[in-house]
């Protein structure tokens, strides 16, 4: 149980497009999802925190115009970074939380994305 | 605010030899800690938590971890280890919003 996934789990685009990244739980309603950014030998860092039917509450530096967030269900969210230039090439990792006051944190698998 | 320093990024055991991974924490409020394991190009799997109760946590894997109020501590131990150990760790501390705050990791490799 409490599996989630990522898609795609890879990704190369040119510089100034649009990616946007699935996060899903495939066996639990996510009451919050949260979004990491992980660069290599790093730490993860908090990117935003996404609520279903809510907007997304974004820490402290990140761009919100730069990194769309969307919580359409229990099941799904999704960030899209739009414009991409290379500096945002990075491994992006989404998290979920069953919610009803559980502080447990399921992670997917992550996407790496590249941009050239 | 919350934070957590590991001490070590890099630990290199023998198989067969006691795993011990270090983790600090600054919590303003009780903590929640958990460990979490990373292998290359995956995301993080839970080795175990602690949030109220028992302070010494068994997690999976044969690992375990004691929680040290006094020394604001959570370090990670594992009595044998196995080539399979070889990841990246992470420990991390809850906040009452349900963020986590990572620390830097700690690379672990296993000798033969």
């Amino acid at each position: 149980g409490a599996v989630v996934s990522q898609h795609p789990s890879w990704v190369i685009c040119k510089s100034g497009t649009s990616v946007k990244i699935e996060c899903r739980s495939l066996d639990f309603q996510a009451t919050t999802m949260f979004w990491y950014r992980q660069f290599p030998k790093q730490s993860l860092m908090l990117m935003a925190t996404s609520n279903e039917g809510s907007k997304a509450t974004y820490e402290q530096g990140v761009e919100k115009d730069k990194f769309l967030i969307n919580h359409a269900s229990l099941t799904l969210s999704t960030l899209t970074v739009t414009s991409a230039h290379p500096e945002d090439s990075s491994f992006y990792i989404c998290s979920a939380r069953v919610g009803g006051g559980t502080d447990t944190q399921y992670f997917g698998p992550g996407t790496r994305l590249t941009v050239l | 605010a919350q934070s957590v320093t590991q001490l070590g990024s890099h630990v290199s055991v023998s198989e067969g030899a006691l795993v011990l991974l270090r983790c600090n924490y600054s919590s303003s409020v009780p903590p929640y800690l958990f460990w979490y394991v990373q292998y290359p190009n995956q995301g993080l799997q839970l080795l175990l938590k602690y949030t109220t109760g028992a302070t010494l946590v068994k997690g999976i894997n044969g690992f375990e971890a004691e929680f040290k109020k006094s020394e604001t501590s959570f370090h990670l131990t594992k009595p044998s280890a196995h080539m399979s150990d070889a990841a990246e760790y992470f420990c991390a501390v809850g906040s009452n919003d349900y963020k986590l705050s990572f620390g830097a990791g700690t690379t672990v490799t296993v000798r033969a």
